[in-house]
């Protein structure tokens, strides 16, 4: 079971928008940066959204991260066959001095 | 621009030691401004945060692996490494290398990662 809690899938068709979740504590997402990434199966995951909120050169736009005390969400708008992945959130656990993963979101574009 | 790269035997016996390289080329892995770490992905799981490392040698470990692995720096490769011993079927993954960059002194986003490496566990 994961530190961080996020739901095992979601959906969409293209076009919409996606919303996925990530629920933490005090000692991580209450206390630190979430960080996402995205992993299509068969390759590394890839840095998506960084501190929260920041997407690294080459991230569209259409990706964005918010994060509101202990709960940390990826939104992703336009939705496009290609984002149809693995995500993952992340941060620092200060409790006990770990990085910690969420579970994984499995999004498919239908 | 930094490259990271696992290598590694890909069949390691129960009982011991799983032992992976990761080389980085296009920088230093005696920056002060990054920790190195290592990641894996059991199959069709999540990820697994197994640990870093620092350009001074100071390590962190995931807690369920603490006691079984070490992770080291070999500056002179420019390389750093995974040991993890007493090794099970619960080992089997695919094992990333990846830099942990930083931001005021502390740890920040995984923003280079390896192309990653299976390691089956079995007999």
């Amino acid at each position: 079971q994961s530190v961080l809690t996020q739901p095992p899938s979601a959906s969409g068709t293209p076009g919409q928008r996606v919303t996925i979740s990530c629920s933490g504590s005090s000692s991580t997402i209450g206390s630190n940066y979430v960080y996402w990434y995205q992993q299509v199966p068969g390759t590394a995951p890839k840095l998506l959204i960084y501190r929260n909120n920041q997407r690294p050169s080459g991230v569209p736009d259409r990706f964005s991260g918010s994060q509101s005390g202990t709960s940390a969400s990826l939104a992703i708008s336009g939705l496009r066959s290609e984002d149809e992945a693995d995500y993952y959130c992340a941060a620092w656990d200060d409790a006990v001095s770990v990085e910690v993963f969420g579970g994984g979101t499995k999004l498919t574009v239908l | 621009q930094v490259q990271l790269q696992e290598s590694g035997p890909g069949l390691v016996k129960p009982s011991q030691t799983l032992s992976l390289t990761c080389t980085v080329s296009g920088g230093s892995i005696s920056s002060r401004v990054c920790y190195w770490s290592w990641i894996r992905q059991p199959p069709g799981k999540g990820l697994e945060w197994i640990g870093f490392i620092y350009y001074s040698g100071s390590t962190y470990y995931s807690l369920s692996l603490k006691g079984r692995v070490t992770i080291s720096l070999d500056t002179s490769k420019n390389q750093f490494s995974l040991n993890l011993n007493s090794v099970t079927a619960a080992d089997t993954a695919v094992y990333f290398c990846a830099r942990m960059g930083m931001v005021r002194g502390v740890g920040d986003a995984f923003d280079i990662w390896g192309q990653g490496t299976m390691v089956t566990v079995s007999s």
